[in-house]
């Protein structure tokens, strides 16, 4: 099964609309965390936000926010008021805890890739 | 700049020629990973340094791929006898380590086997 699905492989989205990207995933751990990270043109991943599974409150930084619904396994990735910089590939990401050798490695979704149209 | 750096940032190379690229994470990490990322996927984990020690490989490294991060700093990553399905994006990623804190990526090696 896929520990990450984006279900959304492209999405098109006027400048200063908002904009939802979906994300589930799939853990038996109760401990975990979610990230999104942002991949522009020139291929470097950048860290956009966190979302612990313990955390109450759902994560918010600058334009992003994340709609974490644990029950559905769903962190879904909204930005408000887009921009045409934010013209990227997205990648939902989880870390699992692990018991061998700490390596909390994060394992992808396939992405999605937001384009904005001015 | 003090962020992951890697080197070099393309690499165009005949398939059957050994290929090095080297990467330097931030100073104060001492977890290093290496990601292989295909066109329209995500990346995929390839193998993982704690501090010098390499604790863990993904099936994916075939013995052609050899990693090493000596003195627990920066990284290599050799790929032997380059096949053409070796062409992809090589990501770094370096963190520290808790289950909260972000990995930081480097810009990646983009590898072509012609």
């Amino acid at each position: 099964a896929q520990k990450i699905t984006q279900t959304q492989p492209g999405m098109f989205v006027q400048e200063k609309e908002a904009v939802t990207l979906d994300c589930t995933y799939d853990t038996s751990d109760p401990s975990y965390g979610l990230f999104w990270y942002k991949q522009p043109s020139s291929g470097e991943m950048i860290f956009l936000i966190y979302q612990g599974s313990y955390d109450q409150q759902n994560a918010t930084e600058g334009r992003y926010s994340l709609n974490f619904q644990k029950a559905r396994k769903s962190a879904n990735l909204v930005i408000s008021a887009s921009q045409l910089g934010d013209s990227a590939m997205y990648f939902c990401a989880m870390r699992e805890p692990r018991s061998n050798f700490g390596n909390e490695k994060l394992t992808f979704g396939t992405g999605t890739r937001l384009t904005i149209i001015p | 700049d003090t962020g992951v750096s890697q080197d070099p940032r393309h690499k165009i190379t005949k398939r059957g020629q050994n290929v090095t690229f080297r990467c330097d994470p931030i100073s104060e990490h001492n977890r290093l990973y290496w990601y292989r990322q295909t066109l329209g996927q995500g990346p995929e984990f390839l193998t993982y340094f704690q501090n010098e020690a390499q604790l863990e490989k993904s099936r994916l490294l075939s013995d052609r791929f050899s990693a090493e991060r000596p003195k627990g700093s920066f990284s290599t990553l050799e790929i032997q006898r380059t096949e053409q399905g070796d062409s992809a994006m090589y990501l770094c990623a370096s963190s520290a380590g808790q289950l909260n804190t972000e990995a930081f990526f480097g810009q990646g090696t983009r590898l072509t086997v012609v």
